[in-house]
């Protein structure tokens, strides 16, 4: 079954990029959406912005200045890179496929698999 | 950017009762955008419910979804000791294209 695993720094100083990549296994990046999701410390979750196998994406309003979502099909893995950190955005990073379904009365949006997470600290 | 509101905050129950979660809009979501998850402490949210109603693989018939326009209910209809957990509602909007969470329901043991 589809496995997604999220690695990177877990500490990064303020001002600087944050960066994670999700490696998918058990299926192919292909064909399908991949999101990020982003939960802070005690709190709820955001979504961050998705991504398609062909590099298309749309971004959190709130987070488009600062994110870019990129994908490499040959590893089967994508990226998210988050500009000018600060401490608010000390969280845990979540992966997920993100399943974009056209039916009959239109689009059916959900996310089905998620990575278990990692955490990402910004502190100097 | 639509608001999703979840109700109670917390919901105090025993194992063998029944627990119906809130999950109100701030405008009309489309129903097949609409979908709960569960999160336990410490792991990742695994999806329960997608299109409102349609419960995802593997989730046992205790859990139902329902609702459509602004007012969308998930019910668990015999709470399991597994079943205490935190549960997010989710819809994916059109104007701006983006999902949005509810603030999450605790389902703690009485």
């Amino acid at each position: 079954q589809v496995q997604l695993q999220e690695s990177g720094p877990g500490l990064v100083k303020p001002s600087e990029t944050l960066s994670l990549t999700c490696t998918v296994s058990g299926d192919s990046i292909s064909s399908y959406y991949w999101s990020w999701i982003r939960q802070p410390p005690g709190k709820g979750l955001e979504w961050i912005g998705y991504i398609y196998y062909t590099g298309s994406t749309n971004y959190n309003p709130s987070l488009k200045s600062r994110v870019t979502i990129s994908v490499d099909t040959s590893k089967n893995q994508f990226s998210l890179k988050l500009s000018s950190v600060t401490a608010a955005d000390t969280a845990v990073y979540y992966c997920a496929r993100d399943l974009h379904i056209t039916t009959i009365r239109g689009a059916q949006y959900h996310m089905d698999v998620w990575g278990k997470g990692t955490t990402v600290t910004v502190s100097s | 950017e639509i608001v999703l509101t979840q109700s109670p905050g917390t919901l105090s129950l025993s194992p063998g009762e029944r627990a119906t979660l809130s999950c109100r809009a701030s405008q009309s979501v489309t129903s097949r955008n609409l979908a709960w998850y569960q999160q336990k402490p410490g792991q990742a949210p695994r999806l329960l419910i997608y299109g409102a109603s349609s419960r995802a693989t593997g989730i046992p018939d205790r859990f139902s979804g329902s609702g459509s326009g602004t007012d969308f209910t998930l019910t668990i209809s015999r709470l399991e000791p597994e079943d205490f957990a935190v549960y997010y509602c989710q819809q994916h909007g059109s104007s701006p294209p983006m999902y949005t969470f509810g603030q999450g329901t605790k389902l703690e043991i009485k």
